[in-house]
């Protein structure tokens, strides 16, 4: 079975243009996840959805970022503008069943530079 | 808040040592996992402790989950260059909230 999907895999680009960032979650969960990871406040969730409506979003930093799903076979991290400070490597999981007990299956990444 | 702080940060040992890292909060938690994470890659689950008390082992990895569900360890026999990685542990709590709570990690390098 194919895991998540995330693309693109690598993402440079220069202050002030929009990024986005796309995921495709395992066939059949129901939970999908955004993380951004960095060396000084390691993983953070950015937001996750149940069924394709969002649940929690306070981990998105501000108004430039946005997420999307409009199925259950896809969504879209979107920022714009970018700033240097958004470089971080943005992670996708996702996960079926009810409670935080359940394994998160990750994908693979995408690295933002933001020059 | 509810908070994870691993300890050590950084590790770096010869290959066939033990070892061991781990996992504290100030806040109980229902579950707590244990992923690891290897360069270029997303971190993957290793093992979910949910009982206080509990210990599970995965071959050479033995898990404990403390007995009032605050704390955590993760203890490596005899370990090898393919333990190299980012130790990551995760808090869960109970009910519909799917939201884990994220430590820092404890970056492994086991040198040959």
């Amino acid at each position: 079975d194919a895991g998540v999907i995330q693309s693109p895999r690598h993402e440079v680009t220069e202050m002030g243009q929009e990024v986005t960032l796309r995921c495709k979650p395992i066939s059949g969960h129901n939970s999908l996840f955004w993380y951004r990871q960095t060396m000084m406040r390691g993983l953070e969730l950015l937001i996750y959805f149940n069924n394709n409506v969002p649940i929690d979003d306070s981990g998105m930093p501000e108004d430039r970022f946005s997420a999307k799903m409009p199925n259950a076979s896809f969504s879209t991290l979107k920022i714009q503008p970018s700033e240097p400070r958004d470089s971080a490597v943005y992670f996708c999981a996702s996960t079926t069943g009810t409670s935080g007990t359940d394994t998160q299956y990750f994908g693979p990444g995408t690295r933002l530079t933001v020059l | 808040t509810q908070l994870l702080e691993q300890s050590p940060q950084f590790l770096s040992i010869q290959e066939g040592e033990n070892l061991t890292v781990y996992c504290n909060s100030s806040s109980v938690f229902s579950s707590l996992q244990w992923y690891r994470q290897e360069p270029g890659e997303g971190p993957v689950l290793l093992v979910t402790v949910v009982t206080g008390g509990e210990v599970k082992k995965l071959k050479r990895l033995t898990f404990q989950f403390g007995d009032a569900r605050k704390d955590s360890s993760l203890h490596i026999t005899a370990a090898q260059p393919g333990d190299t990685g980012l130790y990551l542990c995760a808090g869960g709590n109970a009910g519909n909230n799917r939201k884990l709570i994220w430590g820092l990690g404890t970056s492994l390098a086991v040198n040959p």
